[in-house]
């Protein structure tokens, strides 16, 4: 099993929809939490970045954590053709600093 | 203020050449991450770095791969007689504490 897994994709919807992004993980020791977007040759951007437990809330982007169920999420509200990226989540232990990352989901977002 | 510089962005190499990729934290940030990103794969780790110290290498193999974070000058990740295997793009990013990572663009390594 691997220790971080995300819903391959890729991922389609239209202009103005909802998008959730998931990610499942195995390594109870993980505590802080990240989304990055990632354009076509690009580099990752830090979208958000959580510590164990909860939602948080920036813009239209909304990140949840659940570590009774080791899951994460994204939420996407009123998704624009600009949000069409690699979503990819990250996740690490409190006393080691190197990011687990999923292998990323593709979303389009169609006008 | 800048953002994680990397260059080139681009490099070829042909196969048992070497590759130095370069990284220049933002300002302020003492803390160094390479990462590689291989086609449908995602980004895993291979080293993190402090000024002049390794802190974690357990994500470099074992042979040909060797990375620096001097006291003056960016950070290198060296590859030694670079195999096909090799071409991939290596991310850096870099962290004022341990805390959030900002990546850099990216080198784009190409082994021919």
């Amino acid at each position: 099993q691997k220790e971080v897994e995300q819903d391959p994709g890729p991922l389609s919807v239209p202009e103005g929809a909802i998008v959730s992004l998931n990610c499942t993980y195995s390594n109870s020791a993980f505590q802080y939490f990240m989304w990055y977007r990632q354009y076509s040759r690009k580099g990752p951007e830090l979208l958000m970045y959580t510590y164990s437990s909860g939602n948080k809330e920036d813009g239209r982007f909304t990140a949840q954590v659940d570590k009774s169920s080791k899951y994460i999420s994204l939420f996407i509200r009123d998704s624009q053709p600009s949000d069409s990226a690699t979503y990819l989540c990250a996740m690490r232990g409190g006393a080691n600093s190197k990011l687990t990352f999923g292998k990323g989901i593709t979303l389009s977002v169609r006008p | 203020n800048a953002g994680v510089m990397q260059n080139p962005r681009h490099l070829v190499r042909r196969r048992g050449q070497e590759a130095r990729l370069r990284c220049s934290p933002m300002k302020g940030h003492s803390h160094v991450y390479w990462y590689r990103q291989l086609p449908e794969e995602g980004l895993k780790f291979m080293v993190y770095l402090q000024k002049e110290n390794i802190i974690d290498e357990s994500g470099m193999p074992k042979e040909r791969f060797s990375a620096e974070f001097p006291k003056e000058g960016p950070s290198i990740l060296r590859i030694q007689q670079v195999v096909r295997g090799d071409s991939a793009a290596y991310f850096c990013a870099s962290s004022p504490s341990s805390n959030e990572q900002f990546f850099g663009p990216g080198t784009r390594l190409t082994v021919l």
